[in-house]
């Protein structure tokens, strides 16, 4: 079946840096692959996807390109601020199957930004 | 009100009750989804509803009752739930053709 695996939290930084979250996966054929984030209290937002090899999402200065070779869709920002501390949700539906909609989650990496 | 309200955003129950969980979307989707968040676990998908009819039962005990009685609303009855059932339950929606799901704030949801 399918998978994701995230990097292991948490993850603390200062305000500025630079920020790289891991997420690898296995699935069949080409899966649709996302981020979410989730802010204290509150529930999942979608922050970013890629719905095809070497496509890259981008929002709110985050990055993640779809790697299909390496099965792999990092996320990443090149200047974290202090707003930017939440859980970060890698996931990916599969192609094709017999549930619609079917989103598998990574198990999810805290960030905390200090100032 | 616009995009997934689920109420209540906080509920404790004892094992013997009988509570539901409602879940409201605004968007015009037809698909909708209870998921259960844990500490240190992966969201686990429960149930996925698509123009009212139940397409997924993700292996959930028969104590999680979902309900789905348009493409607008979707319950979650609870029944003699156990301590390992406290989680957070969100609620999502998504239309079809696309592959984004919404999602609501959620049920903290404590069993004592």
């Amino acid at each position: 079946g399918n998978s994701v695996t995230q990097m292991e939290g948490p993850v603390t930084l200062s305000e500025e840096a630079f920020l790289t979250i891991n997420c690898t996966y296995t699935a069949t054929g080409y899966p649709s692959l996302f981020w979410y984030v989730q802010y204290p209290g509150e529930g999942l937002q979608l922050l970013l996807k890629a719905t095809k090899a070497d496509d890259k999402g981008s929002n709110k200065g985050f990055e993640a390109t779809y790697r299909k070779e390496t099965t792999s869709f990092h996320l990443e920002k090149g200047s974290v601020q202090v707003s930017d501390s939440a859980v970060y949700f890698c996931a990916l539906i599969g192609a094709g199957g017999t549930s619609y909609g079917k989103l598998t989650f990574g198990q999810g990496t805290i960030l905390t930004v200090h100032p | 009100e616009t995009g997934v309200t689920q109420t209540p955003r906080h509920l404790v129950m004892g094992m013997t009750n009988k509570k539901s969980l409602k879940c409201e979307q605004h968007l015009g989707h037809n698909a909708m989804y209870w998921y259960k968040q844990s500490a240190k676990k992966p969201l686990e998908l429960m149930f996925v509803y698509n123009f009212k009819e139940q397409t997924e039962n993700n292996s959930v005990p028969s104590r999680f009752s979902p309900e789905c009685p348009n493409s607008s609303h979707l319950f979650l009855h609870l029944h003699t739930l156990q301590p390992e059932d406290s989680a957070l339950y969100l609620c999502a929606s998504m239309s079809g053709g696309t592959d984004t799901q919404y999602f609501g704030p959620g049920t903290r949801l404590t069993v004592l």
